[in-house]
């Protein structure tokens, strides 16, 4: 089975500052078809995930572009180039080549 | 515009069987490339994927849950059908549908329910 760990799991951040968020995993997520199979999620406080990131770096539909991803192979990254008030939740990483799993999740929070 | 709404019991017994219902409008799972998948998060925790059904019924469940899970469509109510076998407190938790279109978010669930807290208590 896939496992994947984040880092950090606690983000405080200044508004307006740059965060970043790590993502592994225990083998390749490198499909076949040649695109990383790594999704980026955004659990915002009492609400249901919201799809940001698929394919490790393609932003998805009406996704601020302060939001960016990276990576190949085991290693990810989830960069918000200036964070706003509106991104606190909680961050999970998930990848999609053999089964499905999540990440244990980062608790972004304003400082 | 996708929808998708969660319905069921809110309590269950040990070893009792849930049954959820997932309920959307917006799409088809005729569609080529569409699927509907069922995660859950206990309380404070992280997420955990169940299950997932293809347009094309190909079913496909977690590793750790497989025994205890079934899931199945009815594409003319636009529903998806999950049951989980044996419940146990443990398995208390919020369950959420959502879908995904290989086609247009490839790999991304980009649209999900507002989810269902399912309590597993005698």
């Amino acid at each position: 089975d896939i496992v994947m760990t984040q880092s950090p799991l606690s983000l405080p951040v200044i508004p307006g500052e740059p965060a970043s968020i790590s993502c592994r995993s225990t083998q390749s997520l490198l499909h076949r078809s040649g695109f990383f199979h790594l999704d980026w999620y955004l659990q915002k406080p009492g609400q249901s995930p919201q799809l940001l990131i698929f394919w490790a770096s393609h932003r998805a539909s009406g996704v601020p572009d302060r939001f960016n991803g990276s990576g190949s192979g085991t290693d990810f990254t989830l960069k918000i180039s200036r964070v706003e008030a509106e991104d606190v939740g909680v961050y999970y990483c998930m990848q999609a080549l053999e089964s499905i799993t999540f990440g244990p999740g980062t608790r972004l929070e304003i400082k | 515009q996708i929808t998708l709404r969660e319905s069921g019991p809110t309590l269950v017994k040990p070893t009792q069987t849930l049954t959820l219902t997932c309920t959307f409008s917006g799409f088809s799972l005729t569609t080529a490339g569409v699927g509907v998948a069922w995660v859950r998060q206990p309380p404070g925790k992280a997420l955990e994927w169940l299950a997932l059904i293809y347009w094309d019924d190909d079913k496909l469940y977690s590793p750790s849950l497989k025994s205890r899970l079934t899931i199945n469509k009815d594409t003319s109510k636009n529903q998806v059908v999950l049951t989980m076998t044996n419940m146990d407190p443990l398995d208390t938790a919020t369950y959420f549908c959502a879908h995904r279109s290989l086609i247009v978010t490839a790999t991304g669930f980009d649209s999900w329910g507002r989810g269902t807290l399912v309590t597993v208590s005698s």
